[in-house]
Parts: C-alpha cells; structure tokens; sequence
C-alpha cells in the first residue's frame, strides 16, 4: 500500500509557466516532507523541505505548499525553466522511533519544460 | 570537498556471481542507507544504518547483505539469491535540517546490470 502517492507519472509545461507538482499521503504520523529533483542515471538532489507545523516553505523559485487535513503538498516551480526538466520526487518521514530519518518516496513525477 | 561516492558507476555480472557496491562518505552523517530504482517506480528501501555496527532491513531486504564497520562506508552485496538484481542502486547518507527533519544527500548511484 503506497503511502506517499504522485499520480501524475508526467507534467508537460511551457518555459516561463508556473508548474505545479502534486503529492498524496495517507499516514497521519508523517511530520516532515521533502521534494527531490532526478536527472537520468544520477543520484536524487535535495530541493526543498518543509515541517508539518508549517503550510508554506519558499526557497528562490520553488515554494512547498501543505494541506495536512487533505493530506496533500505540492511544488510549485515559477517561472519554469528547460534546466528544470526532471523526474521529481516526493518524500515524507515520522521523526520517531527506529525509523527517525527514513523517507517514503512516491513514484515520480517526470517534469517537460519546453522551450 | 564533502560528499557521497558511489563505485564504480556501471557494473556488469554473471547470473549467480555476488557483487558488492561501495558506498563511501565525508559528511559525518551518522545515518547511511540503500535504495534501489526500477523504471517507473520510487525508491525503494534495502536496508539502513543509524550507527556504526548496526543496520535494519528495509522493505526489499531480501537477496541483499551491508556491513557498517566504520562511520564512512556502507557497502551493498547483491547476492545470487536476489531474483532480480539489475537495477539502478542508490546509497544515501543523512542529517538533521534547518527545518527539524531529517534530509538525506544521495551518492550518483551504480546501475548494475546481471547478464
């Protein structure tokens, strides 16, 4: 059962747009989200992260928003770049007990910037 | 010049060969862990290390092995009882960030390939 679900496997939008990536969860114990950024045969990169004491974290062009009655978080990229061309990834993590730091990734979501 | 090092970047085995993945990092991050990456899919969890001399399963443990011997490396054997072990592996190292969760930093990954 997939706790951290993206259900858009792919997102196609035009230089200089807004894109908005979406992000489901189901467990409630989740304290801590992140965004990862996936370029082909490379390892994840850190984007951006936010707290559940929060609803919005902004960092230059890239703004977390969370809904935690809906269970949901999103990315929104603006303006949108063709270098911003990835596979995006979501991640949750409950900062308790024996698993204190291990993240739940979603499946990705593959990001087409055009030009 | 700190990070996460991955050896070597492509790997190519014989069916019923055990191979082992380096990890290695200077971080200082006391958490370590491996993941692997299947077309289409998210992260999935092998195993994890919080400390030194201690690791856990994660959720496909099974045909896998690691040693935490010392702070800086976490290798990965893939053994022969790994029904399918071609894949794109992901060594991750982690520690607590400005927002008070857990953020880990990915190594470039070794993509294995089983002939």
């Amino acid at each position: 059962d997939q706790q951290v679900k993206q259900n858009s496997p792919s997102l196609s939008v035009q230089e200089g747009r807004i894109s908005i990536l979406n992000c489901d969860y189901t467990n409630s114990m989740f304290d801590y989200f992140l965004w990862y950024k996936k370029y082909p045969a490379e390892g994840p990169t850190f984007l951006i992260s936010i707290s559940s004491i929060k609803d919005k974290n902004e960092d230059g062009r890239f703004t977390v928003f969370l809904n935690k009655s809906a269970k949901h978080l999103s990315l929104h990229i603006v303006p949108s770049q063709p270098g911003d061309s990835a596979v995006y990834f979501c991640a949750a993590s409950a900062n308790y007990g024996g698993s204190q730091g291990n993240l739940i990734f979603g499946k990705g979501t593959k990001l087409s910037v055009k030009p | 010049d700190g990070g996460i090092t991955q050896s070597p970047k492509y790997l190519f085995r014989k069916e019923g060969q055990n191979v082992t993945l380096s990890c290695e990092q200077n971080l200082n991050h006391d958490a370590m862990y491996w993941y692997r990456q299947d077309p289409g899919q998210g992260l999935r969890l092998i195993y994890y290390s919080q400390i030194v001399n201690d690791f856990q399963k994660g959720d496909i443990a099974e045909g896998y092995s690691v040693s935490r011997e010392k702070k800086e490396s976490f290798p990965l054997t893939v053994t022969s009882a790994q029904k399918n072990p071609t894949a794109f592996y992901l060594c991750a190292s982690s520690k607590r960030g400005l927002a008070g969760g857990y953020e880990q930093f990915f190594g470039p990954g070794t993509r294995l390939t089983v002939l």
